[in-house]
């Protein structure tokens, strides 16, 4: 099955700084790889994703992009907020099942 | 559009008890998926329904575990009997399927076994 790994596993940022999470996973079949942040005692919630034929996307603040060949993706968080500090995790999808990252969990210091 | 919901948020039971959670997904979403989420880790699909057959269980425990999504739309998964493993918090979510792949979750149910 695929295995997606990801760092790192805390972050911590300056307000106003960027932040930027990797993953890699291993199945080359792997077709749609989103992104969530989980707040403390809620599910997890979708931000952004990508699929296997763009290479980057982007919506206001946040990035996400994608090395096939590496089998690779990240996220990127610009001008970040305290309101970002979460756990974020990534995920990749291979023939419909899902397969998560450990999770980051960003801090954004005032 | 209302979210996936579920109920209860909280459950605390003693080992070798029996609990039920419940899950109503999003409006017209076809898949629904039970997952397992131990704290500090991402995650752990245990079930996935679509409409209202199973498509992967591999993962789910049936010894103790048992799940059902009757006429495809509300789901419950039912653990019998609860060990202290199973503490964790249990997300439903679900999608339109096919290559509508985005996913979204509920909130989440925190099951404590003593």
């Amino acid at each position: 099955g695929e295995n997606v790994e990801q760092h790192p596993s805390t972050l911590s940022v300056q307000e106003g700084d960027s932040a930027v999470i990797k993953c890699t996973y291993s199945d080359s079949a792997s077709n749609y790889f989103p992104w969530y942040k989980q707040e403390l005692g809620k599910g997890p919630q979708l931000i952004i994703d990508i699929r296997s034929n763009v290479g980057e996307k982007k919506d206001q603040r946040i990035a996400v992009t994608l090395n096939k060949t590496a089998k690779h993706f990240s996220l990127h968080i610009t001008e970040t907020q305290p309101e970002d500090s979460a756990v974020y995790f990534c995920a990749a999808n291979n023939f419909n099942k899902f397969y998560f990252g450990s999770g980051t969990k960003l801090n954004v210091k005032p | 559009e209302a979210g996936v919901a579920q109920s209860p948020r909280y459950k605390i039971i003693e080992k070798r008890q029996s609990v039920a959670f419940w899950c109503n997904p999003i409006s017209g979403h076809a898949t629904l998926y039970w997952y397992q989420q131990i704290l500090g880790q991402g995650p752990k699909l245990l079930i996935q329904f679509q409409n209202n057959g199973v498509v992967d269980d591999s993962q789910l425990p049936k010894d103790r575990f048992s799940a059902e999504r009757l006429k495809g739309v509300d789901s419950t998964l039912k653990i019998q009997p609860a060990k202290l493993e199973d503490s964790a918090v249990y997300l439903c979510a679900s999608s339109y399927g096919g290559v509508n792949y985005e996913q979204y979750f509920g909130p989440g149910t925190r099951l404590t076994v003593t």
